[in-house]
């Protein structure tokens, strides 16, 4: 089973600044790795498939790059509404499909 | 407009069973593989199981394997998961989400709101 770990697991940040978050495989998941946004009380939503695809209705200032075993999502300037717990994902060795334990950013 | 809604969640003793579906609209349902996903209070996100377009391929994550089984009635849109022999681990918010091909899981593109099973005496 591939490992996700994310760091940090909680991000301090103020609107307008940039937030860089960190996902590492515990082997190479070659791009197929996806990020996903979770706001309190809600689902998930897809933000970032095969690193660096933007979903559907995803704005610019999400980016996510990387390969093998590192990656990272980027949000160039964020919004109130970015204020959230951020998931990566994996496809590549499966089952099981498995996430990181998340990276909350917080004001 | 793609529509996921869950039902089916409650509380149920250990050892018990519960069957959870998950109705589907806005798209072509039997194009689409189609999973399950939950996650505990205050934990992250588990793959529980995933299911071919058209029924005929399922995939479970280890933790429920032999105990839940995922399947698909694609005459009525909708997706089902029975728990048998549910544990106190079992507890989660269980969410519905489509995946963007037809064949595998994948990625989780759309996610229903989910419902919530409790497992406790």
């Amino acid at each position: 089973e591939i490992v996700l770990t994310q760091s940090p697991a909680t991000l301090s940040l103020s609107p307008g600044e940039r937030a860089t978050l960190s996902c590492r495989a515990s082997q190479s998941v070659r791009s197929y790795l996806a990020w996903y946004q979770q706001k309190p009380g809600q689902a998930p939503r897809l933000l970032i498939y095969d690193t660096s695809n933007r979903a559907t209705g995803i704005p610019a200032r999400f980016s996510g790059s990387g390969s093998g075993t590192d990656f990272t999502l980027t949000i160039s300037s964020l919004e109130p509404e970015d204020f959230a717990v951020y998931y990566c994902q994996q496809r590549f060795i499966w089952p099981p499909l498995t996430f990181g334990g998340g990276t909350k950013v917080e004001i | 407009e793609v529509k996921l809604l869950e039902s089916g969640g409650g509380l149920v003793q250990p050892g018990g069973s519960l069957r959870l579906s998950c109705a589907a609209s806005g798209f072509t349902f039997s194009s689409y593989a189609m999973n399950w996903v939950r996650q505990a209070p205050g934990k992250g996100l588990e793959w529980v199981s995933g299911l071919s377009g058209s029924g005929t391929d399922t995939f479970y994550a280890d933790s429920v394997k032999g105990r839940f089984t995922i399947s698909r009635d694609n005459s009525k849109n909708t997706l089902y998961l029975q728990m048998d022999s549910l544990r106190a681990e079992d507890t989660a918010v269980y969410f519905c989400a489509k995946s963007p091909i037809s064949q595998h899981p994948y990625y989780f593109e759309y996610w229903g709101q989910g419902t919530l099973v409790t497992v406790s005496s």
